[in-house]
């Protein structure tokens, strides 16, 4: 999947821990954007974020949900106190500056018991 | 709100047969992105679409953007086993750059 590396590709969580994901983007790409995808569902928009900057963060839920995508080091989605509805699978994805072709991850499992 | 609306929901074909999917909105649209998805795996682009009338082909694959830039079809021509997967259709809003909407996916089963 040309290059977008997120881990972990599973992550079993119970109720009330937190779970963190990382992505780094394709060489050369400097947006990163996070979509959650439910079972037998189309992926929905969570986040678009640049280099120290959240530029859209109109899909994540406004509790519990945060993002990050620091100068140095991955883009992290965090989840506080997870809940059984936060399973699912979260895919980020980078682009190049200018290009609105997003190149996906193998994504990220999220099973919260 | 808005939506995006993908069809067929799923399709079951011969191998060697084509294969045609769509997307339609209420909405008007800059990008349209065609992914195609395997169990467990992430999505894997298949085609961009930039232009209203737009008709882009990889291989097998053509997909055109709609001339009303609200809608979107992909084509695979003389299936083979391994076109086999969920096909995604995603837009892009004029005003939303980065956020796209997908189409809840057409699962594509190919049988020899």
């Amino acid at each position: 999947n040309a290059g977008v590396m997120q881990n972990p590709r599973h992550l079993v969580r119970r109720r009330g821990q937190e779970a963190r994901l990382r992505c780094s983007p394709m060489k050369g790409h400097s947006h990163v954007y996070w979509y959650r995808q439910l079972p037998e569902e189309g992926l929905k928009f969570m986040v678009y974020l640049q280099k120290e900057n959240i530029i859209d963060e109109s899909g994540m839920p406004k509790e519990r949900f945060s993002a990050e995508f620091p100068k140095e080091g991955p883009s992290i989605l965090r989840i506080q106190q997870v809940v059984r509805g936060d399973s699912a699978a979260y895919f980020c994805a980078s682009s190049p500056v200018g290009v609105g072709e997003l190149f996906f991850g193998e994504g990220s499992r999220l099973t919260v018991l | 709100g808005q939506q995006l609306n993908q069809s067929p929901q799923s399709m079951f074909i011969q191998e060697g047969e084509d294969v045609s999917m769509n997307c339609t909105s209420s909405s008007i649209f800059n990008t349209w992105l065609w992914y195609k998805q395997d169990p467990g795996e992430g999505p894997v682009l298949l085609i961009a679409l930039y232009k209203a009338g737009e008709l882009t082909s990889n291989g097998r694959l053509t997909a055109q953007f709609g001339i009303t830039r609200k809608d979107s079809f992909l084509n695979i021509s003389a299936s083979i086993p391994s076109d086999v997967g969920i096909y995604f259709c995603a837009g892009q809003l004029s005003d939303s750059w980065g956020k796209f909407q997908f189409g809840a996916g057409t699962q594509v089963v190919v049988t020899p």
